[in-house]
């Protein structure tokens, strides 16, 4: 299979601590986004990467949060000092330039903050 | 404000009876509208992106068409393996993230 694929599955951490979690995109395509969803809810728009460049961020985004795509291959997200508020999945979808508009999810990362 | 929603909120119909989910939308400059479904504890699945007023797209059971306010999801003959929660997301011309509604959660009783 050679969708996209994050890791952990699932993450339990106590608040304060800090968390990474990692993407693998699809392996042709350049672009990758990171999206937050909690129960009943739709996706929410996080970051977005073009190649290695961060090109867009949400306002919502709070500081404790940075992501990284050094190579312009995989990514990783980082929540630092977590809250419990900060308890979602955690979606990373990659979509390619020729077809840019169609973006293909992973499984998520579940994040508990205990 | 930009927004997407989604109605109704839950909807459960039994295997065979047609219906439509809705999603409005109100987005200055509309690059696209997709539809995706959501099994629990998975990401969304691709199923349609509608580009302009009019367009239809279909794949077996589903049709998606769109106007200049709103789209439709239609499902023909549902089986239950068509439970799901579908998201209707709206993607902007002057970004590249898309905005997701609530969902529509998806039952079919056998």
């Amino acid at each position: 299979d050679t969708g996209v694929s994050q890791n952990p599955r699932h993450k339990i951490t106590k608040r304060g601590q800090n968390v990474t979690f990692r993407c693998d995109p699809i392996s042709e395509h350049n672009r990758l986004y990171w999206y937050r969803q909690t129960l009943g809810q739709g996706p929410e728009f996080l970051t977005y990467f073009q190649n290695e460049a961060q090109l867009e961020k949400s306002r919502l985004l709070s500081d404790r949060f940075s992501a990284e795509r050094p190579k312009g291959s995989f990514s990783t997200l980082e929540i630092q000092r977590t809250e419990q508020g900060d308890s979602a999945m955690y979606l990373c979808a990659s979509s390619s330039g020729q077809s840019a508009d169609t973006q293909y999810f992973g499984p998520g990362t579940r994040l508990t903050v205990l | 404000e930009d927004q997407v929603t989604q109605s109704p909120e839950a909807l459960r119909l039994q295997e065979g009876e047609s219906s439509s989910l809705n999603c409005s939308y109100t987005v200055s400059g509309l690059r696209g509208l997709f539809w995706y479904r959501q099994d629990p504890g998975k990401g969304p699945e691709f199923l349609f992106t509608l580009y302009s007023a009019g367009e239809e797209k279909e794949k077996e059971r589903l049709k998606a068409t769109l106007t200049k306010k709103e789209s439709f999801l239609h499902i023909t003959a549902p089986k239950p393996e068509d439970s799901a929660t579908y998201l209707c997301a709206v993607g902007y011309s002057s970004a590249s993230k898309i905005i997701f509604g609530s969902g529509t959660r998806l039952s079919i009783r056998p």
